[in-house]
């Protein structure tokens, strides 16, 4: 089992529509969850970052955390082609320093 | 914000030949820092994690002797492909922890292409 899975996509939304990525984990003890945008040949940019149960907002996008599940998703409102891009997402334990990604997934938003 | 560089962006070298990237945290001191790797279409591969001061500590399966990791200063970290191969082809990124804000910022990206 993959410490972090995320389904590869591509997930095709029209502008305008709200986009949702998912992504689980295999650590339990996990601390920190964070998500990333990636273009294509250039390096992450963090999008979002949480640490406790419940939902995180900021601007368009919306993170949810359930550690009970092991599941972390980000929510993108009214996408914008501008926002196609690879979303990965990331796990810190407390107890390590290393960021573990998941494969990510592309996101296509069609004008 | 913080900014973290790496130089070259992009490499091109023959086969055999020993490569040099740096990473440099421009306005934050970086205790530590992390070698990435990533294949086409397939996400980040911690390769390594880079100490000040110290050896660095590689993850399973990635060759100490071939990826060498020196960060002799609280703002610089350098990885050396040596005797690079095709195979060893990629993009390589670096990350740099602010260890006030304890956040994480990504390089640029360096793209090797060994011939």
């Amino acid at each position: 089992q993959k410490e972090v899975e995320q389904n590869s996509g591509p997930l095709s939304v029209p502008e305008g529509a709200i986009a949702s990525l998912n992504c689980t984990y295999s650590d339990r003890v996990s601390q920190s969850f964070f998500w990333y945008r990636q273009y294509s040949g250039k390096s992450p940019e963090l999008i979002m970052s949480i640490y406790s149960n419940g939902d995180k907002e900021d601007g368009r996008f919306t993170a949810q955390l359930n550690k009970a599940s092991q599941y972390v998703s980000l929510l993108i409102r009214d996408s914008q082609p501008s926002d196609s891009a690879t979303y990965l997402c990331a796990v810190r334990n407390t107890g390590f320093q290393k960021l573990v990604f998941g494969t990510g997934t592309r996101l296509l938003v069609s004008p | 914000g913080a900014v973290v560089s790496q130089h070259p962006s992009r490499v091109i070298c023959k086969s055999g030949t020993s490569v040099k990237i740096e990473c440099r945290s421009l306005d934050f001191q970086a205790t530590t820092m992390f070698w990435y790797r990533q294949f086409p279409k397939q996400s980040l591969m911690l390769m390594a994690t880079s100490n000040e001061g110290s050896k660095a500590t590689y993850e399973q399966g990635v060759e100490k002797d071939k990826f060498l990791i020196n960060h002799a200063s609280l703002t610089l970290s350098t990885l050396t492909v040596t005797s690079a191969h095709p195979e060893d082809s990629s993009f390589y990124i670096c990350s740099a922890r602010d260890e006030g804000s304890r956040e994480l910022f990504f390089g640029e990206g360096s793209r090797l292409t060994v011939l």
